[in-house]
This record gives C-alpha cells, structure tokens and sequence, in this order.
C-alpha cells in the first residue's frame, strides 16, 4: 500500500524557473492538500482540495497553483519560482473531503530557488 | 487568525523518564485538535486525534488531552525510550472541518 507519494524528492530552480510538484495517493481520499514547511514556522497551509475539480485557497497560496481533475492526483504548480519559495513542501491526504479526519502525510519535497 | 504555539521548542530527557509537551491555540471554535511526530527528513505520522467534546484520548505510552476552553492541549510520553526521539506538532482543524492549522512544533531528544 503505497499511501501518498511525492515527487521529486529534491529539486533545484532557478529563479523564474517554472514547474510541478506531483502528488498522489491511492487511499480514494477526497481531502487532499499542500503544505509549506520553514524552519522554525511549523506547517502552512497553501491550498487544498475536498474533492475532483474542487480546490480552496490557503494560508499562504500565492506564486502557487493547483488543480484537481482525479481523486488520486493533487499537482502543485510554481509558475515563477522565486527564493521565497525555497522549502520543503508535503502533501497529505484524508477521508470523507475533510480536514477533520487523520491526515496522511507523503515523504516531502525539498525545493531550492537559486 | 487561529494561531499554535508549542512550548518548549526543543526537549532533551534521560531515558525513562515522563514527559509533557504543551500546545495552546488562540481561537477555541475548534473540530478537533491532533498530534503529528515527524522524524528528520520524513513526512509527518498521525498519533492522536482528539474531539472537541474529548478530554482526553489514549494510544500505548502516548496520552493527549484537550482543554478545549482554555485553548491547551498536552501530549504526554510515558517511560521515554530513545526510538521516542523525533519533532512533535499539534493541528488544530477549524470549525468548519477544512483546514488544519499547526504548530511550530517540540524537537524532543531522549538520550540513552
């Protein structure tokens, strides 16, 4: 049972570099989300998602994009990266379309903006 | 804004010993609140979910309670073990069931 699976792992931008961070899981979770974690700040929400085709802005949702077109998959978009955006980012996942359920949480993706 | 914070940022006990970590939170119109470990370089696990109607909720050497009107929560490790070494975060899920809102989080070291 695989659970969430991010991807990459790791990954190095330049600044106004654009690309996607993948996230799926095989659990046919509805709720679906992005966080962004910085030291010291703990975890910030970015966006998330209740189910296909619907997606709700976060904390901290700016210079992000996301969309919904399956229950297994949630991609987060950086259009331009900018060092601001240098973090290591989950993606978790819960049953029923709801935050208020056990979350599970993928490995991570560390991202750097040069 | 809800806003969590966690006290002390970081721990470090003998083994064997019993220890508190706190989190308190600003806005009281809660879910529920859970408790998350996260070993270096990994995601985060769930351990604890408790109810805004709970006081307290149980797992193995684990304990949280929830005084949901003064805006506190504590985990509670019993006879620490080394393997028990690792960060500890709180999330308080909002009334309306949609968003989580952590912590900074307790980096706790039990030493051998």
């Amino acid at each position: 049972n695989a659970g969430v699976t991010q991807t990459p792992k790791f990954q190095v931008l330049k600044t106004g570099q654009s690309m996607t961070l993948q996230c799926a899981q095989d659990m046919n979770h509805e709720y679906m989300s992005w966080y962004r974690q910085d030291p010291g700040m703990g975890l910030r929400l970015i966006h998330y998602s209740v189910g296909a085709g619907i997606t709700d802005q976060g904390e901290v949702p700016n210079g992000y994009n996301v969309s919904r077109s399956t229950t297994e998959d949630f991609p987060l978009r950086l259009l331009s990266a900018a060092p601001s955006q240098t973090s290591v980012y989950f993606c978790a996942s819960s049953y029923q379309g709801r935050a208020k359920n056990i979350q599970y949480f993928g490995a991570g993706t560390r991202l750097s903006v040069l | 804004k809800q806003e969590v914070t966690q006290i002390p940022a970081a721990l470090s006990v003998p083994e064997g010993e019993n220890l508190v970590l706190n989190c308190s939170f600003t806005d009281s119109a809660i879910y529920n609140l859970q408790w998350f470990r996260q070993d270096p370089g990994k995601g985060l696990t769930s351990l604890l979910l408790i109810q805004s109607s709970q006081r307290e909720q149980t797992s193995g050497r684990l304990n949280a309670s929830l005084d949901k009107s003064s805006g506190r929560s504590t985990l509670y490790i019993a006879a620490s073990q080394p393997g028990d070494s690792a960060t500890y975060l709180c999330a308080v899920c909002n009334n309306a069931g949609n968003m989580l809102t952590f912590g900074g989080g307790t980096r706790l070291m039990v030493k051998p």
